[in-house]
């Protein structure tokens, strides 16, 4: 079954600290992954995307990483900010329809 | 603002009655998605359309839902006969092609009384 598994479910910082977000999907044919950043009530917004072929992209304090062998992904944020509280959610796209496979996301809170 | 557009933002309604939800996609996207997200939930996939076809729908869209996008730009999203369980936001998506990202737009949230 194509699923995509997040870690922590939920994860409170303090301002100016890293941190780091895992995500495990199991999802065949794999095409891609994203992370997507959802401020509460908005919608999704993309912040990365890589490719089977990628192991890091960064967008501004963001970095992503993939291994595609043990089928894993990262996000990881550094020097966090008040603006960086929401939910992180990562997407699979893959399987025979070349479907998007959201995992639940992992809620981040960043405290002053 | 040339992103996707949702309209309305927020819909209260009682139960048993139908609603109707409006996506405007980045115009020069052929592909569009609907999605239902619940409390602590990842978006779940509800139907997509490559211009005016409907191309797939998932079982979670039943008999009382229904989607159109008659000319290919806006698309439509009705409930009939709400009942509790459809309250959730409803996001829809754009995209230029099948492996492109999906642009989504704010949501409506509905509340079914």
């Amino acid at each position: 079954k194509n699923q995509v598994e997040q870690s922590p479910q939920s994860l409170i910082i303090l301002e100016g600290k890293n941190c780091t977000l895992q995500c495990n999907y199991t999802v065949s044919p794999f095409s891609n992954l994203r992370w997507y950043k959802q401020d509460t009530g908005r919608g999704p917004v993309s912040l990365t995307i890589m490719t089977f072929s990628e192991n890091t992209k960064s967008n501004g304090r963001y970095t992503a990483t993939l291994d595609a062998d043990t089928k894993q992904s990262s996000l990881h944020i550094t020097a966090s900010q008040l603006s960086d509280s929401a939910s992180y959610i990562c997407v699979v796209t893959g399987g025979s329809q070349g479907n998007l496979i959201f995992g639940k996301g992992t809620k981040l809170s960043v405290k002053p | 603002d040339t992103g996707v557009s949702q309209d309305p933002r927020h819909k209260i309604t009682k139960r048993g009655q139908n609603v109707t939800f409006r996506c405007d996609p980045i115009s020069e996207h052929n592909r569009l998605y609907w999605y239902r997200q619940t409390l602590g939930q990842g978006p779940e996939f509800l139907t997509y359309f490559q211009n005016e076809a409907q191309l797939e729908k998932s079982r979670l869209l039943s008999d009382r839902f229904s989607a159109e996008r008659p000319k290919g730009s806006f698309s439509t999203l009705e409930i009939q006969r709400t009942e509790q369980g459809d309250s959730a936001m409803y996001l829809c998506a754009s995209s230029s092609g099948r492996w492109e990202t999906q642009y989504f737009g704010p949501g409506t949230r509905l509340l079914v009384l």
